[in-house]
């Protein structure tokens, strides 16, 4: 069982191009989360998904980030017009929709703007 | 609002030495709590996971313990080896499906 896929794991992005990072969750789950980690700092929440729904964006900025997980493929976490701020490593995470809801990591995607 | 502290925040220790890692947490509301380990540069990896009713879990050399009224959680880590080195997180869940919340981490370094 593959576990949580990520990709690209490094991006370079020059100030103001989009970036678009993917996340593949693991096997049967339907639960997608992104956090980001900027340098030096602890892991945020950034947005909760299902199959086609957003379930809690509560921690993503209101301006330039978007995020979708569509019936068929990966989710996408989406930023537009990058700045330097938005160096960071940004993480996926998968959980089952039954159980303990114990969330898989991927292992991130390294975003640099320069 | 949520807040998840880890102390401390570095510790370097010889080989050998059994150790514990402390997290607390100000919301005793929560569905569970996990423990990850970080190795610089990647991922996240899943040590345990303990749920609200439980008080302690253990996997190897690790036991994880939960006071959920005091908003602690230890993580014991026995005969410590240098291949343990990593940043070590806790976090917390408040409702089943919900996001985690994490502390900043405790970075550990094993001395050979």
């Amino acid at each position: 069982n593959a576990g949580v896929m990520q990709n690209p794991r490094h991006l370079v992005r020059r100030r103001g191009q989009e970036a678009r990072l993917r996340c593949s969750p693991m096997k049967g789950h339907s639960h997608v989360y992104w956090y980001r980690q900027l340098p030096e700092e602890g892991l945020k929440f950034m947005v909760y998904l299902q199959k086609e729904n957003i379930i809690d964006e509560s921690g993503m900025p209101k301006e330039r980030f978007s995020a979708e997980f569509p019936k068929e493929g990966p989710s996408i976490l989406r930023i537009q017009q990058v700045v330097r701020g938005d160096s960071a490593a940004y993480f996926c995470a998968s959980s089952s929709k039954t159980g303990v809801y114990e969330q898989y990591f991927g292992p991130g995607t390294r975003l640099t703007v320069t | 609002k949520q807040e998840v502290t880890q102390i401390p925040a570095a510790l370097s220790v010889p080989e050998g030495e059994n150790l514990v890692l402390n997290c607390s947490f100000t919301d005793s509301a929560i569905y569970n709590l996990q423990w990850f380990r970080q190795d610089p540069g990647k991922g996240l990896t899943s040590l345990l996971l303990i749920q609200s009713s439980q008080r302690e879990q253990t996997s190897g050399r690790l036991n994880a313990s939960l006071d959920k009224s005091s908003g602690r959680s230890t993580l014991y880590i026995a005969a410590s080896q240098p291949g343990d080195s990593a940043t070590y997180l806790c976090a917390v869940r408040r409702d089943a499906g919900n996001m985690l919340t994490f502390g900043g981490g405790t970075r550990l370094m094993v001395k050979p």
